[in-house]
């Protein structure tokens, strides 16, 4: 079975700088992908990022980008020029590539923007 | 596309009763899941179909629960009886290609069971 572990249940950054969140995986498929999710205080799940596991390219979206580590299973999330809209909880999830649907998610990370 | 549209955003209901939550996927998406957010589990799937066939429902938690897609443009997740433990936000996702994509998700149901 996959695991996805996130070990910061809470970070905090100043506004403007840049901050990394963790996520690792426990895995024994070859063919996958990630993701990483934002929830705001709105509820709304909306997708951040997400990574093939058969590229080794980091994926980057404007001001978030991962670092993933293939080989560790590490796939965390950096925010660059943080923003207040940035607060949220973050989700790293897993998913079985084929025709495997479905997402793990790690337990989330809660991340407060300081002005 | 309005998006994956979720009724109702709020339920309170007391022990015992039949609870219905409903889903609208995005148009065109063939994937349709439900997921069930609580504090102590966190996200966890219950049920996922694909071209309106269940595919994978080993996350629906007991006989009391059960989920279903009459065609692709809806589906509900009901919970007969309910109990206080199922109080949780139920969400509901839908996709075209969730390797590519992953899943978009609705703005999900807060269920309150008194």
């Amino acid at each position: 079975a996959q695991t996805v572990t996130q070990s910061q249940p809470e970070m905090s950054v100043q506004e403007a700088e840049t901050v990394t969140l963790s996520c690792t995986y426990d895995t024994s498929e070859s063919n996958y992908y990630l993701f990483w999710y934002k929830q705001p205080p709105s509820r709304q799940m909306i997708l951040v990022i997400r990574q093939e596991a058969y590229k080794q390219q980091n994926a980057t979206e404007n001001r978030f980008s991962v670092n993933f580590q293939k080989a560790a299973k590490s796939f965390s999330l950096k925010i660059s020029d943080s923003q207040l809209g940035d607060t949220a909880m973050y989700f790293c999830a897993f998913m079985k590539g084929g025709s495997q649907g479905n997402l793990i998610f790690g337990k989330g990370t809660k991340l407060s923007v300081k002005p | 596309d309005a998006g994956v549209i979720q009724s109702p955003r709020h339920e309170v209901t007391e022990m015992g009763q039949e609870v219905t939550l409903r889903c609208k996927p995005i148009s065109g998406h063939d994937y349709l899941f439900w997921y069930r957010q609580t504090m102590m589990r966190g996200l966890e799937l219950l049920i996922y179909f694909n071209n309106n066939v269940p595919i994978d429902d080993s996350g629906m938690p007991e006989d009391r629960f059960s989920a279903k897609m009459p065609n692709a443009s809806f589906s509900t997740l009901k919970i007969q009886p309910s109990e206080p433990r199922d109080s949780a936000v139920y969400f509901c996702a839908s996709s075209e290609q969730p390797g590519r994509q992953g899943a978009f998700f609705g703005q999900g149901t807060r269920l309150t069971v008194v």
